[in-house]
Parts: structure tokens; C-alpha cells; sequence
């Protein structure tokens, strides 16, 4: 039972566009929410988060929405850039060390 | 050293064989994550030391699984017996905290068992 659900495996965008990552959860419990990127061969790092008590969160090119009645959040990235290309994973908590992660999201930056 | 080092980067073991996978954190993080992460899915939680105390070890698989971090620095996780269904990456992350935005991930060890 996958409490944290990215239901697109990928998504391919043109430099410069908009790139949105869309993430479902499943738990009411969960208070706390992630984005991490992670490049080939490399640890996932952490990207931005969100607070239930929230529903948006900024910082530079990247935005988090969070929409608590519908339990969903997206991640999105603008201007995206080339460097961006990576797979992208959604984490929650609730109020616990323990992050519950989605499956991820391949993105491709065009040039 | 600068981040999380994990060692090996490949470990490739027969299946019945024990391994031994090694996780050096940040200097002077307190906690200390493991994570297996299969191919195609997202990392799932293992356990979690704080110091040298295991907090939590409810998501280690089977009781093949043991974690050890005896001084509150260096981490092992050791897998006895291992079966193919242990072939995955397995993630080592520390932090000075416990919340996830703190967490620094090391590259991980990709385990191979055939």
C-alpha cells in the first residue's frame, strides 16, 4: 500500500518552460513534505519543503504547492534548465524521523 | 570528510553469502539513516540511530537484516544469508537533527545477489 504516490514515471519539457511534478498521498497524518532531486549514481539531495501548515513554499526557481483536501502536491520548476534533468522524488513525514518516499519522476530538460 | 561516504559501491554476492556495507556520516551528526532503495521505486526506510542508540529499526526486512554503530560515528549494515530479493541500493543519510530537509545522503552501495 503506497502511502506516497508519483503517478508519471517521466516528463520531458523544453528549456525555459514550465517542468511540474505532481505527488498524491494517502496518510492525513503526514505534516511534513519534500522534494529531492537525485542524478545518476549519486545520493538523492534535498530540494525544498512544505509544512501542512503551508500550502505554498518559494525559493528561486522552484515552488511547492501543497493542497491539503485533496492530499497533492507539485513541485514546480521555472524557467526550467538542462541541469535540472534528474529524477525528481517526493517524501512525506509525520512528525517522525521517518520519510515515506514516492517512486519518482524522471525529468528531461530539452535544450 | 565533506559528506556521507559509503563503501562499497558495488558489492556483487553470491546468494547464501553475508555482506557487510559501510557508512562514514558528516562529522558530528548525531543521526544516522539507512534506506534500501529497489530499482524503479523510491528509498524505503531501514533504521535510524541517534548516537550509538538504535531508535528504530522497524523497517529492516528480516531478522538477516542488523545495523550496528558502536561509537556513534561509522555505521555497518550487515546482511546475513542474503537472497536475491536484497539486490537493491542500499542509502546511508545523516544529519545533525532528524527532520528530512537535514539529511544528507551518501551514494549508496548497489547490492547485487545471484
Amino acid at each position: 500500500d503506497q502511502q506516497v504516490k508519483q503517478n508519471s514515471p517521466s516528463l520531458s519539457v523544453q528549456e525555459g518552460r514550465i517542468s511540474i511534478l505532481n505527488c498524491d498521498y494517502t496518510n492525513s497524518m503526514f505534516d511534513y513534505f519534500l522534494w529531492y532531486k537525485k542524478y545518476p549514481a549519486e545520493g538523492p539531495t534535498f530540494l525544498i519543503s512544505i509544512s501542512s501548515i503551508k500550502d505554498k513554499n518559494e525559493d528561486g526557481r522552484f515552488t511547492v504547492f501543497l493542497n491539503k483536501s485533496a492530499k497533492h502536491l507539485s513541485l514546480h520548476i521555472v524557467p526550467s534548465q538542462p541541469g535540472d534533468s534528474a529524477v525528481y522524488f517526493c517524501a512525506a513525514s509525520g512528525n517522525s524521523y521517518k520519510l515515506i518516499f514516492g517512486s519518482g519522476t524522471r525529468l528531461l530538460v530539452r535544450p | 570528510g565533506a559528506g556521507v561516504s559509503q563503501s562499497p559501491r558495488y558489492k556483487v554476492a553470491k546468494r547464501g553469502q553475508d555482506v557487510a556495507l559501510r557508512c562514514d556520516p558528516i562529522s558530528g551528526h548525531v543521526s544516522l539513516f539507512w534506506y534500501q532503495q529497489a530499482l524503479g521505486q523510491g528509498p524505503e526506510f531501514l533504521t535510524y540511530f541517534q548516537n550509538e542508540a538504535q531508535l528504530d529499526k522497524s523497517g529492516l526486512p528480516s531478522d538477516r537484516f542488523f545495523a550496528e554503530r558502536p561509537e556513534g560515528s561509522v555505521s555497518t549494515l550487515k546482511i546475513q544469508r542474503t537472497q536475491q530479493e536484497d539486490s537493491a541500493v542500499y542509502l546511508c543519510a545523516s544529519s545533525l537533527g532528524d527532520r528530512g530537509d537535514g539529511y544528507t545522503f551518501g551514494s549508496g552501495t548497489r547490492l547485487t545477489v545471484v
